[in-house]
């Protein structure tokens, strides 16, 4: 069985502060691990993917992730956040058969 | 299409009224999955189409939720009945076989209120 969790459902940064996303997965089999982003009022959209190349995934916007199989974790992170990063965040994982387990979401605040 | 199309992007309904949401995948996507997110909530997967074979339905809350897939293209997901507690905004997505290496793509999703 896999599933996914997301600590802090808020997360608030600094326009040009590190964002760190926190997602730890739970996987019987080897996982696949998304992150998705949610913008107000829009369905999700992929930012990355890890499928078993390397560990470290670039996505859109500046984002990565590192996937870190002794601890089970696949955080976001970004340098610098910008205010166009304000959004709802989402990390899911997928084993075998196509069906996704998502987090609960983390929703990212940036100040000016 | 050149993305997962949904309508309508929002509906209000009457306690106890049916509703039919609709979903077009993208062309040539042969699977395509029905989810629900409530407020505060995460993702909530109801059902699941994978080209001819029977559908997934292990997600569906109860048997007043119900969806097919005609032609192994468009979804209809029907609500019968409808309560309060239905209210949420219900997101499809298609991928192509083997989503854990592709990922979904999403539709903007139907924002149902249930009144």
């Amino acid at each position: 069985a896999q599933s996914v969790t997301q600590l802090g459902s808020h997360v608030s940064v600094s326009e040009g502060a590190l964002v760190l996303l926190r997602c730890n997965y739970s996987s019987s089999v080897p996982p696949y691990l998304f992150w998705y982003v949610q913008y107000p009022n829009q369905g999700l959209q992929l930012l990355l993917k890890y499928t078993s190349a390397a560990t470290l995934v670039k996505g859109i916007n500046g984002f990565e992730a590192e996937f870190k199989k002794s601890e089970t974790s696949f955080h976001l992170t970004k340098p610098s956040a910008h205010m166009s990063d304000a959004a709802e965040y989402f990390c899911a994982v997928s084993g075998a058969g196509n069906q996704f387990y998502f987090g609960t979401g983390t929703s990212l605040t940036v100040i000016p | 299409g050149a993305g997962v199309s949904q309508s309508p992007s929002n509906k209000v309904t009457e306690k106890g009224k049916d509703v039919e949401l609709r979903c077009d995948p993208i062309s040539g996507h042969t699977a395509l999955y029905w989810y629900r997110q409530s407020l505060g909530q995460g993702l909530e997967f109801l059902i699941y189409f994978q080209g001819n074979s029977a559908p997934d339905k292990s997600g569906l809350p109860s048997d007043r939720f119900s969806a097919e897939r005609t032609g192994g293209s468009v979804s209809t997901l029907t609500i019968q009945r409808t309560q309060q507690e239905d209210s949420a905004v219900y997101l499809c997505a298609s991928s192509l076989q083997g989503a854990e290496n592709y990922g979904y793509t999403f539709g903007s999703g139907t924002r149902l209120t249930v009144v």
